[in-house]
């Protein structure tokens, strides 16, 4: 168990309908990246948050926004959803120190199929 | 545009076995050489790792092999067991900048065969 918890654990809905994918971090990490897996695209980094700020953008569609609460948990939303955005969609976190021992732990994902 | 390209795709290995999965980068920026192991249903978990001022890091039965001229860099799994059958996953990221995202490879499907 890496500490990080992601909820739901699955999640089917219908093309045009928006989600929200939401991680709580391990205690103490200030970080929160996410992450796609797909067959086709492989692991993908989406964008990761940095004490409630963003600091990293990735290959994160216009559709899809993130934000990172006080209480340092994330929440991913994804809108408009069309077939292609079914996969799954990791949250790992981290001290968020820069400069070098930086290790990211990931959640169990979330797998998101879109019908 | 993969950034860390990995191969192989998959591999079969007898048990007791040298597992060998190699990767490639070209950002010369890359300061931080993780792996990662991933059984299904399950997110990936880090393995070991390497910053490019050494050529080689052992832990227990895995190593990881760096040459830094090469932009390459590969994991050697020494005596596989059949509980390393999973996915590995190479990955490179920036740790200079703080923006520690992570850029991985495409996977390796490790099966060792009893």
């Amino acid at each position: 168990d890496s500490g990080v918890t992601q909820t739901p654990k699955h999640l089917i809905t219908a093309t045009g309908q928006r989600v929200t994918l939401r991680c709580s971090p391990r205690s103490g990490d200030l970080s929160v990246y996410w992450y796609q897996q797909s067959l086709d695209q492989g692991l993908q980094f989406l964008i990761q948050y940095y004490n409630g700020e963003e600091r990293a953008k990735g290959n994160i569609l216009e559709r899809f926004s993130a934000q990172q609460f006080p209480d340092l948990h994330s929440e991913l939303n994804l809108s408009s959803l069309e077939l292609g955005d079914s996969a799954l969609y990791f949250c790992a976190s981290s001290v968020g120190t820069s400069g070098g021992r930086d290790t990211q732990y990931f959640g169990p994902g979330t797998r998101l199929t879109v019908l | 545009q993969q950034q860390v390209k990995q191969s192989p795709q998959s591999l079969i290995v007898q048990k007791g076995g040298i597992s060998i999965i190699n990767c490639a980068y070209e950002n010369t920026a890359f300061d931080y050489f993780p792996w990662y192991q991933q059984f299904p249903g399950k997110g990936p978990a880090l393995l070991i790792a390497i910053r490019p001022d050494v050529s080689e890091k052992k832990e227990g039965r895995f190593t990881i092999s760096f040459n830094k001229s090469a932009k390459q860099f590969s994991l050697h799994i020494m005596d596989s067991q059949p509980g390393d059958s999973a996915t590995y996953f190479c990955a490179a990221s920036i740790e200079a900048t703080g923006a520690n995202n992570l850029f991985f490879g495409t996977g390796t499907r490790l099966t060792v065969i009893p």
